[in-house]
C-alpha cells in the first residue's frame, strides 16, 4: 500500500517564527489533505490539496503530485498553532480510505 | 450545512465495560468512515460504509469492535468489552463520491479506559 512519511516528527518554534512541514508519499494519489489535531484531540481539516497551491490566512500548502510530496507552510506562528499536523492521502484503488502519516508535533512557545 | 457530528465528545469507562460511539455524517454523504488514534500513534482506518453496507472493514482490530449503520444514516461503533489499549481518539468522517472532493471529519470521541 501507499506509504506516507512526514518530517520533521517534532518541531519547537518561538512565537512569530515560520515553518515548513513536509509530506512524502510513495504512489500517485486521488486526494491529499492536511489536518491539525489540536490539544483537545479535535481533528481540523486545513486543506484539501491533491495538487497545486492554496492559502488560508497564515497557512498555505503546495502539492507537487508528479514528485509525490506536499508542503505545509505556517507563517508568523502563534501558540494556538500547537498540536499535531497530519498529512493523509487517498490512493487510486484504495477504496476511498485515507492513509495518514505519523504526524509532526508542533509546539509554539510564547 | 451541518458538519459531521460525534458524541459523546469524551467517555471514561472501566476495563470490561461497553461503550457505544455515535457518528452523524453530513446529510447526503453515502460514504462514512471510522478512524482512530491510539497511544499517540498515527491515525488508522477502521472501516468504511457505503450507505448501510460495510465496504471495507479491514482495519477493525478484533471482534470486540462492532460497527453498524442502520438505514444508511448515522453509525455506531461499539466496543465490548473495552480494554486499556482501546483508549484513544475515535474519528468519524464522511464524503461524497468516494472522497473525490475530500473528506470531512468530526471532532472525535476521546475514549479513556481505566
Amino acid at each position: 500500500g501507499i506509504q506516507v512519511e512526514q518530517s520533521p516528527p517534532d518541531l519547537i518554534l518561538q512565537e512569530g517564527a515560520n515553518s515548513t512541514l513536509r509530506c512524502n508519499f510513495s504512489d500517485s494519489v486521488n486526494n491529499l489533505q492536511w489536518f491539525h489535531q489540536n490539544p483537545w484531540g479535535q481533528l481540523i481539516n486545513l486543506f484539501y490539496i491533491p495538487s497545486g497551491t492554496k492559502q488560508n490566512g497564515r497557512l498555505s500548502a503546495t502539492t507537487v503530485a508528479t514528485e509525490r510530496y506536499s508542503l505545509l507552510y505556517i507563517s508568523s506562528s502563534q501558540t494556538t498553532d500547537s498540536g499535531v499536523y497530519f498529512c493523509a492521502v487517498d490512493g487510486y484503488n484504495q477504496g476511498g480510505k485515507l492513509i495518514f502519516g505519523q504526524g509532526t508535533e508542533l509546539s509554539v512557545k510564547p | 450545512e451541518a458538519g459531521v457530528t460525534q458524541f459523546p465528545s469524551h467517555s471514561v469507562i472501566e476495563k470490561g465495560q461497553t461503550v457505544t460511539l455515535r457518528c452523524d455524517p453530513i446529510s447526503g454523504h453515502d460514504n462514512l468512515y471510522w478512524y482512530r488514534r491510539v497511544m499517540g500513534k498515527e491515525i488508522k482506518f477502521l472501516l468504511h460504509f457505503v450507505k448501510e453496507s460495510k465496504q471495507d472493514e479491514s482495519g477493525m482490530p478484533n471482534n470486540r469492535f462492532l460497527a453498524e449503520r442502520t438505514g444508511g444514516t448515522y453509525s455506531t461503533l461499539k466496543v465490548q468489552p473495552a480494554e486499556l489499549e482501546d483508549s484513544g481518539v475515535y474519528f468519524c468522517a464522511s464524503s461524497q463520491d468516494w472522497g473525490r472532493n475530500g473528506y470531512t471529519f468530526g471532532s472525535g470521541t476521546r475514549l479513556t479506559v481505566v
